[in-house]
């Protein structure tokens, strides 16, 4: 079956850290990936997806993602973190138009 | 900026009630989602439609859940009666692609809804 696995439900990162939030995939063939945030009380926005091409996609707010095929991830990275960051994280996964969401890593930020 | 509108923001109700919920997608767009997420989890697919038609409910609990767009354009997913078990976020999105061709989905503020 279809899956996708995010292993951290919650991270805290220091203001101006770097940020690196984890998302593994289970498809028979290589899915398009992407990666959404969710504000308090809001719907979800993407930030960046991978379809094929240059496995490093850069997306929107500085965020960037990885594709590795040898280890079905697809990681998303900031370099320095702004407390605006903080929010829940979903990575997804899709083989046509039905998406496939992870179970989300909050992120905390401390000033 | 188009926007996918979802009404009402929160519902409270009892169980074994009716509640409705309105999505309004961004005009033009043929194929609308629901999904239903549960705290703590990622959104789950409920129901798809693309124009009027359904294209998938197999996750829809039908005995209770019902999903419909009269008109191609906005719809309107209904549970009678709630259950405890059905407090979550439901959202809706819309794309502009046909069903089975992947197009961006834009995402509703969705509809929290907690049944005591």
């Amino acid at each position: 079956a279809q899956s996708v696995t995010q292993p951290d439900i919650h991270i805290t990162v220091s203001e101006g850290a770097s940020l690196e939030l984890r998302c593994n995939y289970s498809y028979g063939a290589t899915p398009y990936l992407f990666w959404y945030v969710q504000s308090p009380g809001q719907g979800l926005q993407l930030l960046l997806k991978y379809f094929s091409g240059d496995t490093l996609v850069q997306g929107i707010k500085g965020f960037e993602a990885e594709f590795k095929r040898s280890q079905s991830s697809f990681n998303l990275r900031k370099p320095s973190v702004h407390w605006s960051d903080a929010a829940e994280y979903f990575c997804a996964g899709s083989s046509g138009d039905k998406l496939t969401f992870g179970t989300g890593t909050r992120l905390a930020v401390r000033p | 900026e188009a926007e996918v509108a979802q009404s009402p923001r929160y519902k409270i109700t009892e169980k074994s009630q009716a509640v409705a919920f309105w999505c309004d997608p961004i005009s033009g767009h043929a194929t609308l989602y629901w999904y239903r997420q549960i705290l703590g989890q990622g959104p789950e697919l409920l129901v798809q439609f693309q124009d009027e038609s359904v294209v998938d409910d197999s996750q829809l609990p039908k005995d209770r859940f019902s999903a419909e767009r009269l008109k191609g354009v906005d719809s309107t997913l209904k549970i009678q009666p709630a259950e405890l078990g059905d407090s979550a976020m439901y959202l809706c999105a819309s794309s502009s692609g046909l069903a089975g061709n992947y197009n961006e989905q834009f995402f509703g503020p969705g509809t929290r809804l907690t049944v005591l």
